[in-house]
């Protein structure tokens, strides 16, 4: 069964690095989603893009973040200038077209800043 | 705003017993409703969904969950759980047409033997 895979599975970086986590969707699905949970809370949407342009953005997702579907099979999430809070796991998911289409999850990034 | 209550954080249930677990959501319509598992080190896996029809849906693993419109709600069941359900179980929803998802806290499910 196809599924979303998620690169590294594990990244630590210091405070003000920049990281950029990385996805490889569902081959023919057209939206792409990144969500995030720190630890102990909920998962919270942060992202959705389609036709290579964000389609919404929750207000978590400021101007230190940043997506870009660079070839036809990576989807990627960078951050700028990591801060402390942005310590959390990242999940991406992709969906096919259809409005009750499925979103399907990858196996997520932990991301540590230290 | 649509939100999601889940308001167990923590369930622990025999080997064998049923399990309900609940989920209470807010929205201005009818949304599009989800359970996801997460098992430790893993993604999110889809066990069910409504949009709309038979309020009784079925998922895989012998998962089933029933919409509730006067209650708001979307309580998962299992007639009996096998020790590979412990897992942390995410009730989600979608407004129709959907295309973000919003989330519960989850709840933890334990088994005992």
């Amino acid at each position: 069964e196809p599924e979303v895979t998620q690169t590294p599975s594990h990244q630590v970086t210091q405070m003000g690095q920049e990281v950029i986590l990385r996805c490889v969707p569902i081959s023919n699905h057209l939206y792409f989603y990144w969500y995030r949970q720190i630890l102990g809370q909920k998962v919270e949407f942060l992202v959705s893009f389609y036709n290579n342009e964000i389609s919404e953005k929750s207000e978590i997702f400021d101007d230190q973040f940043s997506v870009e579907r660079p070839d036809g099979s990576n989807f990627t999430l960078k951050i700028r200038s990591t801060k402390l809070e942005d310590s959390a796991m990242y999940f991406c998911a992709s969906k096919g077209g259809r409005s009750t289409d499925t979103q399907y999850f990858g196996p997520g990034t932990r991301l540590t800043v230290l | 705003a649509q939100s999601v209550t889940q308001p167990d954080i923590h369930i622990t249930v025999s080997e064998g017993a049923s399990l309900e677990l609940r989920c209470n959501y807010s929205y201005g319509a009818t949304p599009y409703l989800f359970w996801y598992v997460q098992s430790p080190g893993q993604g999110l896996q889809l066990l069910l969904k409504y949009f709309s029809g038979d309020t009784l849906v079925q998922g895989i693993k012998g998962f089933e969950a029933e919409f509730k419109r006067s209650q708001s709600s979307f309580n998962l069941r299992k007639p009996s759980v096998h020790w590979s359900d412990a897992a942390e179980y995410f009730c989600a929803v979608g407004p129709p047409g959907y295309s973000t998802l919003t989330f519960g806290k989850g709840t933890m499910l334990l088994v005992s033997p």
